[in-house]
């Protein structure tokens, strides 16, 4: 089974502080996805990567960075907190070749719901 | 760019009743994901159908692509297939589309 985990649950961070969230998955997917999760909005894409040290901004980057050094670990980087980041983050991996399941399905990590006061 | 509309927003049903949810979009696509996000928040991918019909057990989902939307269908609801249910499509650039979602709650 794939398995994509995020290095904390729930996070309680103050405003201006740097923030580092982490993605690891063990399926050897070319693709990771950083979402954020707002009641009524859905979900909505930050950034996506499709290979080490590439990246692409999604629908909503302001705010973010992301880094991809190793295939399997995608970090999403909030430089200086604010309190309208307050947000469940949640990672996603898939592959263009069908490993571990059909091509391009998406498979997702727990989530981090991050508090920033 | 492309968007994603769900319905209904809210459903509550009685265990063992059967639901149609719908997802309309407004564009072409290569990828149509259905996703159930249950009550931890644990997004669980349901099917990948950018087009025709998939079953698996109680559930079954239905795209047709010419008309641009897709049904999920869940036949004999229990109390265990509560939660939100997003549909989510792709036109190409890998990352996919969310729509805001349905919340469905069963009842015993």
């Amino acid at each position: 089974d794939v398995k994509v985990t995020q290095s904390s649950r729930y996070l309680v961070k103050r405003t201006g502080e740097k923030v580092f969230l982490e993605c690891v998955q063990d399926m050897d997917h070319e693709n990771m996805f950083w979402y954020r999760q707002d009641p009524g909005l859905g979900l909505r894409l930050i950034y996506f990567s499709y290979d080490v040290k590439m990246k692409e901004k999604g629908d909503i980057p302001e705010g973010y960075s992301v880094s991809r050094e190793k295939k399997e670990r995608f970090s999403l980087i909030l430089e200086s907190a604010s309190t309208n980041q307050t947000s469940m983050y949640l990672c996603a991996s898939s592959s263009l070749t069908g490993a571990g399941g059909p091509r391009e399905t998406q498979y997702f990590g727990p989530g981090t719901r991050l508090l920033v006061l | 760019g492309i968007q994603v509309e769900q319905s209904p927003p809210d459903l509550i049903l009685q265990e063992g009743a059967n639901s149609t949810l719908r997802c309309n979009f407004s564009d072409s696509v290569n990828n149509l994901q259905w996703f159930h996000q249950n009550p931890w928040g644990q997004l669980i991918n349901l099917f990948y159908i950018p087009s025709g019909t998939k079953q698996n057990g109680r559930l079954s989902a239905t795209t047709v692509a010419t008309e641009r939307y897709s049904l999920l269908y869940i036949s004999s609801s229990q109390t265990t297939d509560s939660g939100v249910y997003f549909c989510a499509v792709d036109t190409g650039r890998r990352a996919l589309t969310f729509g805001s979602g349905t919340r469905l709650q069963v009842q015993p």
